[in-house]
């Protein structure tokens, strides 16, 4: 069974502070990875998408990177800010298959 | 542009009636897929269309749940005598051409549908 899943459950940290969301996969055969953030009783924003040639992305504060070999992911969030407070999801897009999430709790 | 439209945004049914979930997605994108997020659970795989295509019909739960897509855009999500475990957000998201299910998916705002 294909399985994706995400460490930490939650996390809380200051606000500036740099952090690092993990998702890690069964089955290192992938097409490509989606990180997407979830407001409280909203739908999905993608964040970042990296193919399976490439290793990592970057939007702004945040980088993604992908590890086929290991069957890992990681997103890293510069300089936090409360305004990143959301639910964090990965993606495993040939399988369609998401990881449980991250709750993010950036304090002021 | 428009992004993916869901509608309604709530809807709440009593057991044992029948529901329908409308998705619009982004203009152009020939990728479509239905989600079911439950509280306190990840996003379920529902249906997958993609073009003329066969739908992946591998994730409806049972035999209540279908759904189509016509002309190639607007999809419906029909849930037959609803149960209250049917309760959760129904996600769609679309994308461009995706054979692989590997293109960025973009996602409505969900419908959050009570079954009382």
């Amino acid at each position: 069974k294909q399985e994706v899943t995400q460490i930490p459950a939650a996390l809380s940290v200051p606000e500036g502070e740099n952090l690092v969301l993990n998702c890690s996969f069964t089955d290192s055969a992938i097409y490509n990875l989606q990180w997407f953030r979830q407001d409280p009783g909203k739908g999905l924003t993608s964040l970042l998408l990296i193919q399976s040639s490439q290793r990592e992305q970057t939007s702004g504060r945040l980088n993604a990177s992908l590890d086929k070999s290991s069957g890992r992911s990681t997103l890293y969030i510069a300089a936090s800010q409360p305004g990143d407070s959301a639910t964090y999801l990965c993606k495993k897009g040939n399988k369609l298959v998401f990881g449980a999430g991250t709750i993010l709790r950036v304090k002021s | 542009g428009a992004g993916v439209s869901q509608s309604p945004s709530n809807k709440v049914t009593e057991k044992g009636k029948d529901v329908e979930l409308r998705c619009d997605p982004i203009s152009g994108h020939t990728a479509l897929y239905w989600y079911r997020q439950s509280l306190g659970q990840g996003l379920e795989f529902l249906i997958y269309f993609q073009g003329n295509s066969a739908p992946d019909k591998s994730g409806l739960p049972s035999d209540r749940f279908s759904a189509e897509r016509t002309g190639g855009s607007v999809s419906t999500l029909t849930i037959q005598r609803t149960q209250q475990e049917d309760s959760a957000v129904y996600l769609c998201a679309s994308s461009p051409m995706d054979r692989d299910r590997s293109y960025e998916q973009y996602f409505g705002p969900g419908t959050r549908l009570t079954v009382t």
